[in-house]
This record gives structure tokens, C-alpha cells and sequence, in this order.
């Protein structure tokens, strides 16, 4: 099993509502990221957690909250967006945080209303 | 620190034609490099990826690309391009080495691959 499996995959929310997206990979990786992407712009690294640890914060506002409940599991959890935080969200993991490959979900496309 | 230069924000080629897609970095270390391929609202997928050793590397999907350093680049190629290879890639780097190392983007290239 090779696979990040990301939900949901469409996501539409009012900006007064509490939401979370769930992120899952049974590769036995121990490093898990959260990345934003923009349309037609490259991926923006949010948070990375290694064993289970948010190890980096990359200046995120505090209305997306990271959780990782379990070494399978990662979860962003969503509160009073802007319009502007509609984007991509994508989850990755890698083995670990050095040098190796980083396996993508398909990413949850958040729509802010 | 480390970045990404990606030549062209769309290239356009025929359907068996060579597809060339240009990368060039800056890492003030040793860096890995990688290039990744994004469909329209998919996730990431990774063609190919260069750490050490061989410096042509071959991916899926036909792919490869060389590292040169001496022109600190790492063009994606591929001799014959299909319909299916339309999409967004991404060339990233990240410097070799221990503990979390950050990989940073490129602005990306889409192929347009036209019959």
C-alpha cells in the first residue's frame, strides 16, 4: 500500500464553521506534512510532524489547527477561514524527515464561503 | 538556502514529439532534486528523483533526467511525448544532508501535448 488517502475531497465551508480534514497512510512513515496550494501556484509547506511531534510550524495562523492523533493519522483542523484560505490541501509522508521520497494525497479542494 | 528556477510556465509540443522541461537550482550544498507531476486536482506524484551516484536518472512514465552540476541543472526529458503526459510538473530541491530538510518548489511547467 503506497497510498496517502486524503478526505474529504471537496470541501465547501462558510466562514463561521468548524471542519477538519483527515489524512491516512499505512506505509509505516513517521514524518507527515501539510501543504497549501494556490491555484496555479506550487505547494506551500504548513506543518510537518515527525513521530507524531509537529516538529515545524511554518507561520500558519492559528485558524488551521494540526493534529496527529496516531502515527497513520493526520488531521487540519479548520475554524473562521477567510475566502482566501480556498485552496489545495495536500498531505504527504515521507519515512522520515531527511532525504526520501514523499508519497501526495490528492488533496482536499476547500472552497471558503 | 536553496531554490528552484523552472524555464517556461507552459510548454507546448506534438504528440511523439521530444518533451524538455528546464530546471536549474541553486543549493550552497550537495542537493537532492526531484521532479514531480501534478494532473488537474490531483495530488503530487513523483517521476524521478536524483540523491548521489548515477547522474541520468530514469523515471516512470519514460522519463529521466541528468544532473549536471557544473551548470547547475536538471532537465526532465522524455524522446516521445503522449496525450497522457499533459499535465503541471514540478522540479523541488532540498540540500543533502541530516534531519528535516524543507523541499522547495519550482513555479512549475505545464505541457500542453497537442495531437
Amino acid at each position: 500500500d503506497t497510498e496517502v488517502t486524503q478526505t474529504p475531497k471537496h470541501l465547501v465551508m462558510g466562514m463561521t464553521n468548524k471542519k477538519s480534514l483527515k489524512c491516512e497512510q499505512h506505509m509505516g512513515h513517521r514524518a507527515m506534512y501539510w501543504y497549501k496550494q494556490k491555484a496555479k501556484k506550487p505547494p506551500e509547506l504548513m506543518f510537518v510532524y515527525s513521530y507524531e511531534k509537529l516538529s515545524i510550524n511554518e507561520s500558519v495562523p492559528s485558524r488551521f489547527s494540526p493534529e496527529c492523533p496516531n502515527s497513520s493519522l493526520l488531521n487540519l483542523h479548520l475554524h473562521a477561514l477567510q475566502p482566501e484560505d480556498s485552496a489545495l490541501y495536500l498531505c504527504a509522508s515521507s519515512l522520515h524527515t531527511g532525504n526520501t521520497e514523499a508519497f501526495f494525497g490528492q488533496g482536499t479542494r476547500l472552497t471558503v464561503v | 538556502a536553496q531554490s528552484v528556477t523552472q524555464l517556461g510556465s507552459h510548454v507546448s509540443v506534438s504528440e511523439g514529439a521530444l518533451v524538455l522541461l528546464r530546471c536549474n537550482y541553486s543549493s550552497s550544498v550537495p542537493p537532492y532534486l526531484f521532479w514531480y507531476v501534478q494532473y488537474p486536482n490531483q495530488g503530487l506524484q513523483l517521476l524521478l528523483k536524483y540523491t548521489t551516484g548515477a547522474t541520468l536518472v530514469k523515471g516512470i512514465n519514460g522519463f529521466e533526467a541528468e544532473f549536471k552540476k557544473s551548470e547547475t541543472s536538471f532537465h526532465l526529458t522524455k524522446p516521445s511525448a503522449h496525450m497522457s503526459d499533459a499535465a503541471e510538473y514540478f522540479c523541488a530541491v532540498t540540500p543533502g544532508g541530516l534531519g528535516f530538510q524543507k523541499l522547495v518548489f519550482g513555479t512549475g511547467t505545464r505541457l500542453l501535448v497537442s495531437p
